[in-house]
């Protein structure tokens, strides 16, 4: 396993149009995390799974923002009828949580290289 | 709500030299804290974490010290090289036991050879 990779890497897409990442995670890894970094600024929380449950979303994913992990494996973050506002890098990462619920139980979070999109 | 700081924003040293990167938060009810290291353009390579039980970790030349008491932690990298050269940056979770972080800015790291 060489870390969690993301794809693609770069997308340019005109403004209104629908665009769809995929993040795969270490796969023994059971926590899933999706955030987006603008130029300049660290990156900003969007929405987790603990395998195909998604937890949490910030109220910085808009309706037009969906996150989905259907086997707890692989996720994919769709937005649509994009703006140029969402022009980001988007980043997955992810950790394991054992199965006693402890801080001490959550492993460090590792980062993929992230997708950078850029509406036109 | 959680916020965090890093100062300096920027740093520019010769190499070899000792340094400190500083992060602050305003809640110290936390349960842990995550060094990480980004390359322009790049995703972040964690670093060190830092449970709340802890009072700081080390990985080679760097080491990591929390206080929780006063919100603080620091990054002292020894030796640095040109190597370093990135932005650093902290992050505490969101709630008890997830890494859903608030992230700092972070501070650009820039070693001159």
């Amino acid at each position: 396993d060489t870390g969690v990779s993301q794809d693609p890497r770069h997308k340019i897409t005109k403004r209104g149009q629908n665009v769809t990442f995929r993040c795969d995670p270490i796969s023994e890894h059971n926590r899933l995390y999706w955030y987006r970094q603008t130029l300049g600024q660290g990156p900003e929380f969007l929405t987790y799974f603990q395998n195909e449950a998604q937890l949490e979303k910030s109220r910085l994913l808009s309706d037009r923002f969906s996150a989905e992990r259907p086997k707890g494996s692989f996720s994919t973050l769709e937005i649509q009828r994009t703006e140029q506002g969402d022009s980001a890098m988007y980043l997955c990462a992810s950790s394991f949580m054992g199965r006693i619920e402890t801080p001490s139980a959550v492993t460090e979070a590792f980062f993929g290289q992230g997708t950078r999109l850029t509406v036109v | 709500k959680q916020e965090v700081t890093q100062i300096p924003a920027a740093l520019s040293v010769p190499e070899g030299e000792n340094l400190v990167l500083n992060c602050s938060f305003t809640d110290s009810a936390i349960y842990n804290l995550q060094w990480f290291r980004q390359d322009p353009g790049k995703g972040l390579t964690s670093l060190l974490l830092i449970q709340s039980s802890q009072r700081e970790q080390t990985s080679g030349r760097l080491n990591a010290s929390l206080d929780k008491s006063s919100g603080r932690s620091t990054l002292y990298i020894a030796a640095s090289q040109p190597g370093d050269s990135a932005t650093y940056l902290c992050a505490v979770p969101l709630d008890n036991y997830g890494q859903n972080f608030v992230f700092g800015p972070g501070t650009r790291l820039s070693v001159l050879p």
